[in-house]
This record gives structure tokens, sequence and C-alpha cells, in this order.
């Protein structure tokens, strides 16, 4: 049964608009979520990160922000570039070392 | 330039004759591990490991084996390949007290 999951398998946005992607996980052990972005032909990079202890984190144009009690995370890009167009995962993990990946949303930022 | 490879990155085959995906490293991280991609199911973890000679299980590691003999190597190896196992075949690693994984460009594996 899939843990994690990314219920909208694709969305579009404007450039200069609001990206919003979204996650859920059910095993309330996982502590560490991932955010990971992934270009065709290309293997996933890592682009945010937040910890269970945290609600937030933001780095640049990226947000996380984590709700635990409804167990969901989501990805906020502002503002959306042509760039950001790629298949977004989310993941989480309770070891550290086993980890449970989404099923990705393949964003499109339309010029 | 610090990177994660995987050789072949296309791979066709038949059932049961075996095969050795390559993974290697460059950044001296301890944690390797394995991932096979399929649509509509993500990412799922096959194998990693956590230092040479310290190897464990992760969601779907049926039908896969794995060696750990060398810090920068962790080959993934399908001893008789089935049709299940056509996938898209990624590797990554990380330092182990790191949670980022770093990945390979991928392994396209198709099994006639």
């Amino acid at each position: 049964d899939q843990q994690v999951k990314q219920n909208s398998p694709s969305l579009s946005v404007q450039e200069g608009r609001i990206s919003i992607l979204n996650c859920d996980y059910t095993n309330s052990m996982f502590d560490y979520f991932l955010w990971y972005k992934k270009y065709p032909a290309e293997g996933p990079t890592f682009l945010i990160s937040i910890s269970s202890i945290k609600d937030k984190n933001e780095d640049g144009r990226f947000t996380v922000f984590l709700n635990k009690s409804a167990k969901h995370l989501s990805l906020h890009i502002v503002p959306s570039q042509p760039g950001d167009s790629a298949v977004y995962f989310c993941a989480a993990s309770s070891t550290g070392n086993q980890f449970y990946f989404g099923t990705g949303t393949s964003l499109t930022v339309i010029p | 330039e610090a990177q994660v490879t995987q050789n072949p990155r296309y791979l066709i085959t038949v059932t049961g004759k075996k095969l050795t995906v390559t993974c290697s490293q460059n950044m001296n991280h301890e944690y390797m591990s394995w991932y096979r991609q399929d649509p509509g199911l993500g990412l799922r973890q096959i194998y990693y490991s956590m230092n040479v000679e310290v190897t464990d299980k992760g969601d779907v590691p049926e039908g896969y084996k794995v060696s750990r003999k060398e810090k920068r190597n962790f080959p993934l190896i399908l001893e008789s390949p089935s049709p299940n196992q056509t996938s898209l075949y990624f590797c990554a690693s990380r330092e182990l007290t790191g949670k980022t994984q770093y990945f390979g460009p991928g392994t396209r594996l198709t099994v006639l």
C-alpha cells in the first residue's frame, strides 16, 4: 500500500503565479520529508526538505509546509518559472535509511 | 565533478538471462541505494547499503541482489530477470549522517 501519495498527476500554472503541489502520507512515524525535482532522462535532484519538528521551511522561491495532524505537506513555488516545469516527487522517511516516494506530480509552467 | 554513474543506461534483455547494472559514486558516500520507477507507483526502494558489506532490503527486494564490496560501487544483480522487472532504475548515494540523496541518471531496463 502506498504510504506517500500525490493525488494530482499533473498541474498547469501561468508563469509568475504560485504553484502548489500536495502530498499526503499515512505513516505517523515519518519524521523527515523531502521534495525532489525530475527532468526527463535525468535522475531526481533534491529540492527542499523539512523535519517533523518544523511546520515550514523556505529556500528562495520554494517553501514546504508540513501539517502533521493532517499528515499533509505541500510545496509552494513562487513565482513559478518555465524552468520549473518538471515532475516533482515527495518522499518521507522515519529511519533515515528507508525512503518512501509518492507517484509524482508533473508541473507545467506556461510562459 | 561529484556524481553517481550508472551503466548501462539502456538495456534490452530476455527472460532468465542474468544481468548486472553497475552504480558508482565519487563522493565517498557511505550510504547507497537502488530504486525502481514505474508509472503510477513512483519510486520504490529495492535495496540500500549503509557501508561496505552492509546491505538491507527496501520495499521491493524480491528478484534482486546487491553487493557492496567497495565503498564507491553498489551493483544491482538480476539473476533471472522477468518481464515484471521492466522498469527505470535509479541508484542514489548520500553521506551517512545526511538525508539528501544524489541520484544517478537512470537505467531503462526492458525484459522480453
